[in-house]
């Protein structure tokens, strides 16, 4: 069974940093596209950043140069580094798992990111 | 990246069919057979509900399809339950970014 379960939310200060964690099981991470899909509060999808299984990395413009996404093969966890955090980047962060063509068959729980001072 | 184009609310009784369209274009809807829907109750996380215009995944109810016609998709619900009530959000594959996956900014299906 796929599964994928996100920690590392919480309440930061505008500038500050987060890294959110996102452990996968029942499938390799290493071999696979994930991507994190944000959503602001009462608002709709974003998906702000993508990690292919040939470790080519993108990003969405509102977030290029701040946040950085990686994974470790070892433990099959895929990370979201987020630094000089803004009010507006305060939403649910998903990990969500690419079954083909950015089509999204798995998502996580989420975990909610609060920017303010 | 601009959003593809939903109603912000559709309504429908019990045993009733609504369709929630999501409107794009050549470079996403219209250019690309991967078009996905999902549904989100509220504080739940997505469900993924239709892939490539219309393939269901397993477990995934048959009253629940989706079509496309040049650059607007369509989910249609037959047979409106109570549990339908919920949260719909279209994507596609896109060319115009560089994520190559737009959203649409979603829509409140209410069952009466």
């Amino acid at each position: 069974e796929v599964l994928l379960v996100e920690s590392g939310g919480g309440l930061v200060q505008p500038g500050g940093s987060l890294r959110l964690s996102c452990v996968a099981s029942g499938f390799t991470v290493s071999s696979s596209s994930v991507s994190w899909v944000r959503q602001a509060p009462g608002k709709g999808l974003e998906c702000v950043s993508v990690i292919y299984g040939g470790r080519s990395t993108y990003y969405a413009d509102s977030v290029k140069g701040r946040f950085t996404i990686s994974r470790d093969n070892s433990k099959n966890t895929l990370y979201l580094q987020m630094d000089s955090l803004r009010a507006e980047d305060t939403a649910v962060y998903y990990c969500a798992r690419d079954i083909s063509w950015r089509q999204f068959d798995y998502w996580g729980q989420g975990t909610l990111v609060t920017v303010s001072s | 990246q601009s959003a593809l184009t939903q109603p912000a609310s559709v309504s429908g009784s019990p045993g009733q069919s609504i369709t929630i369209s999501c409107t794009g274009t050549s470079s996403d809807v219209g250019g690309y057979n991967y078009v996905s829907w999902y549904q989100q109750h509220p504080g739940k996380a997505p469900k993924f509900m239709i892939y490539d215009v219309s393939s269901r995944p397993s477990g995934v109810s048959n009253r629940f399809s989706g079509s496309k016609s040049g650059n607007m998709a369509s989910l249609t619900i037959s047979g409106l339950q109570a549990e339908d009530e919920a949260d719909y959000y279209c994507s596609s594959y896109t060319s115009n970014n560089t994520l190559y996956v737009v959203f649409g900014g979603g829509t409140k299906l209410t069952v009466l």
